[in-house]
């Protein structure tokens, strides 16, 4: 069975300071691994996909890179609005259809 | 470009009763998903439609089920609700079945059952 494993369960930070979120995974066969951000009372937001080890993708103060049981997401620099609930989730190969398991997620509080 | 959009946007049904939640997918999409989240988890996988056909499902009963219209919209019918169906249904749209581009999600029906 597929397993998405994601720590901490919260973060505070200080603005300015930066830190790292992780995303443990068990797959029997990896096609893509997602991260997505939620607001209070809001659906998911897509940040970044992953395929396959050694890739890496940035957007402003985000940085997600991938390897072949974890991913991280490193956080330069963060700002209060940065604060959400980061989910991580993979597809796997073999389900005829596209369907993604997610972890719990990482509940990030950035202070200013 | 219009997003995914859902209805309603909070419902408060009783034990026993049956409920309908609507989605509309984002232009262009022709595939949805429907996702539960409860309290302080993440999402889980319900099923998926493409072409007016459920082409996956999770581990959920078959009194959770669903229908595609020709427009792509989709519906969610939930009958002989649980206490334990109190939750938060997302409901997402790609235009790709088998993965390749991210899943867009609504912002959810937040159903509360007493």
């Amino acid at each position: 069975e597929d397993q998405v494993t994601q720590s901490p369960e919260a973060l505070r930070l200080q603005e300015g300071e930066s830190s790292s979120l992780n995303c443990s995974y068990t797959v029997s066969g990896l096609r893509g691994l997602f991260w997505y951000r939620q607001d209070p009372g809001k659906g998911p937001e897509f940040l970044f996909t992953l395929y396959s080890a050694g890739e890496e993708k940035e957007k402003e103060r985000l940085k997600a890179t991938l390897t072949k049981k974890e991913s991280f997401l490193h956080i330069t620099a963060p700002k209060p609005e940065d604060s959400a609930t980061y989910l991580c989730a993979v597809q796997t190969s073999g389900a005829g259809s596209y369907q993604l398991t997610f972890g719990k997620g990482t509940k990030l509080s950035v202070i200013p | 470009e219009t997003g995914v959009t859902q209805s309603p946007t909070h419902l408060i049904k009783t034990r026993g009763q049956q409920v309908t939640l609507r989605c509309s997918s984002q232009s262009g999409h022709n595939t949805v998903s429907w996702y539960q989240q409860a309290l302080g988890q993440g999402p889980q996988f319900i099923f998926q439609y493409y072409r007016e056909e459920e082409n996956g499902r999770g581990n959920f009963p078959p009194r959770f089920s669903g229908l595609q219209f020709p427009n792509y919209s989709s519906e969610l019918n939930v009958n002989a609700l649980e206490l334990d169906d109190s939750a938060l249904y997302l409901c997402a749209s790609t235009s790709s079945i088998q993965g390749g581009s991210p899943l867009h999600f609504g912002n959810g029906t937040r159903l509360t059952v007493t």
